[in-house]
């Protein structure tokens, strides 16, 4: 299996202009995540689907911040316009079954990340 | 508020000399303590899952203990390879998300 295949790895671009991340979760796995990594705030949880389905987006920082995922194999994530705060690696993650419910299948297997900076 | 609280932020070890992350969390229920390997310019890389108190699990030179409070990470004869930033993470009830903590930055010199 190829893993969590995210793109671009890199991205430099200027504050106001869009920018959209994308993720490719390893296939057969019903839910994904999308985190933010800085230095001061460590991993954050974004917002996460259930087949295709936002369940919770409570980390999303504004409205500027958009995720979808139109199939199981495919999301984005977007943000428009873009601002200096928002440089940072943006990981997307997937699983097989819910977090924490102890049966095996649950462990989240993340991408290689997305590292963003903001001009 | 869920928190996760890791110690120390960095740690600096001889090859050989055998040393304890630790990770104090506060969660209302907890469902799951994670813990997590992260190499540089890489994601995350799963370690272990902790379900209750009491509870080791162990794999080549690192073995996590979990109590109701508070998990450890033992490193016993580490070696240069296993120089990387360490994550801890809850699942609190209730909920489908992890919560991490900022980590422990491991060196182990030669």
């Amino acid at each position: 299996d190829a893993g969590v295949i995210q793109s671009p790895r890199h991205e430099v671009t200027e504050m106001g202009q869009e920018v959209t991340l994308r993720c490719k979760p390893i296939s057969g796995h019903d839910y994904l995540f999308w985190y933010r990594q800085t230095m001061m705030r460590g991993l954050e949880l974004l917002i996460y689907f259930n087949n295709n389905v936002p369940i919770d987006d409570s980390g999303m920082p504004e409205d500027r911040f958009s995720a979808k995922m139109p199939n199981a194999s495919f999301s984005t994530l977007k943000i428009q316009p873009s601002e200096p705060r928002d440089s940072a690696v943006y990981f997307c993650a997937s699983s097989f079954r819910p977090t924490g419910i102890g049966v095996g299948g649950e462990t989240q297997y993340f991408g290689p990340g997305t590292r963003l900076l903001v001009l | 508020e869920d928190q996760v609280t890791q110690s120390p932020e960095a740690l600096r070890l001889q090859e050989g000399e055998s040393s304890s992350l630790n990770c104090s969390y506060t969660v209302s229920g907890l469902r799951g303590l994670f813990w997590y390997r992260q190499d540089p310019g890489k994601g995350p890389e799963f370690l272990f899952t902790l379900y209750s108190a009491g509870e080791e699990k162990e794999k080549e030179r690192l073995k996590a203990t979990l109590t109701k409070k508070e998990s450890f990470l033992h490193i016993t004869a580490p070696k240069p390879e296993d120089s990387a930033t360490y994550l801890c993470a809850v699942s609190p009830g209730g909920g489908n998300k992890l919560t991490f903590g900022t980590g422990t930055q491991l060196k182990v010199e030669l």
